[in-house]
């Protein structure tokens, strides 16, 4: 069965510091998605990408956030500047399917900003 | 108004029983529905998709869609232990849009 493969599984940071989050999703699928859940509240959707660019993007998804594809099968999420409120499980999702709505997730990366 | 409303449980059945499960949305373009299950600490699992007004069969689970009434349903026959978890309803307009995820209804089934 195909796999969205995340790294890390958990990553510790200082307020303020950088982090990168990578995903890996199955390959030829034409969008791709990242999502976060903030501990015991819902999934939101934070972007879209399609094409090598971003298709949609949410209110969360501000200027502290980039995702990009750096070498044409990973993408990252980029945090430039972590607050406390950015401690989250953030998924990588691979839609399939009727419409490229079914979507894969992957196992996420739990986010602690300390 | 919320976009996907879920009641919140917890959701006690006993094994063997049927679990419904309810679910309704705000936005009366969506065209995807869907229903993933969550066990705890891990990631959304997709178990059934829904497009058109109706049921849908898959082993045991059973999903109802009534786009009139704006309203996702999911049956669980045959309840086991190994049922419980997060049920999460989402929906999407289709065609690369966003899914909006429902905060989930926990399921606990009861040996």
């Amino acid at each position: 069965e195909p796999e969205v493969t995340q790294t890390p599984s958990h990553q510790v940071t200082q307020m303020g510091q950088e982090v990168i989050l990578r995903c890996v999703p199955i390959s030829n699928h034409l969008y791709f998605y990242w999502y976060r859940q903030i501990l015991g509240q819902k999934v939101e959707f934070l972007v879209s990408f399609y094409n090598n660019e971003i298709s949609e993007k949410s209110e969360i998804f501000d200027d502290q956030f980039s995702v990009e594809r750096p070498d044409g099968s990973n993408f990252t999420l980029k945090i430039r500047s972590t607050k406390l409120e950015d401690s989250a499980m953030y998924f990588c999702a691979s839609p399939t399917g009727r419409s490229n709505t079914e979507a894969f997730f992957g196992q996420g990366t739990r986010l602690t900003v300390v | 108004q919320k976009e996907v409303e879920q009641n919140s449980g917890p959701l006690s059945v006993p094994e063997g029983a049927i679990a419904s499960l309810n679910c309704t949305y705000s936005d009366r373009v969506s065209q995807s529905f869907f229903w993933y299950r969550q066990y705890s600490g891990k990631s959304p699992e997709l178990i059934m998709s829904i497009y058109s007004n109706g049921d849908k069969e898959d082993g045991r689970f059973t999903a109802q869609l009534n786009k009139a009434s704006q309203y996702v349903s999911l049956l669980i026959r045959d309840s086991q232990p190994s049922d419980s978890a997060t049920y999460l309803c989402a929906v999407s307009r289709g065609g690369g849009f966003k899914t909006i995820f429902g905060a989930g209804t926990r399921l606990f089934v009861k040996a």
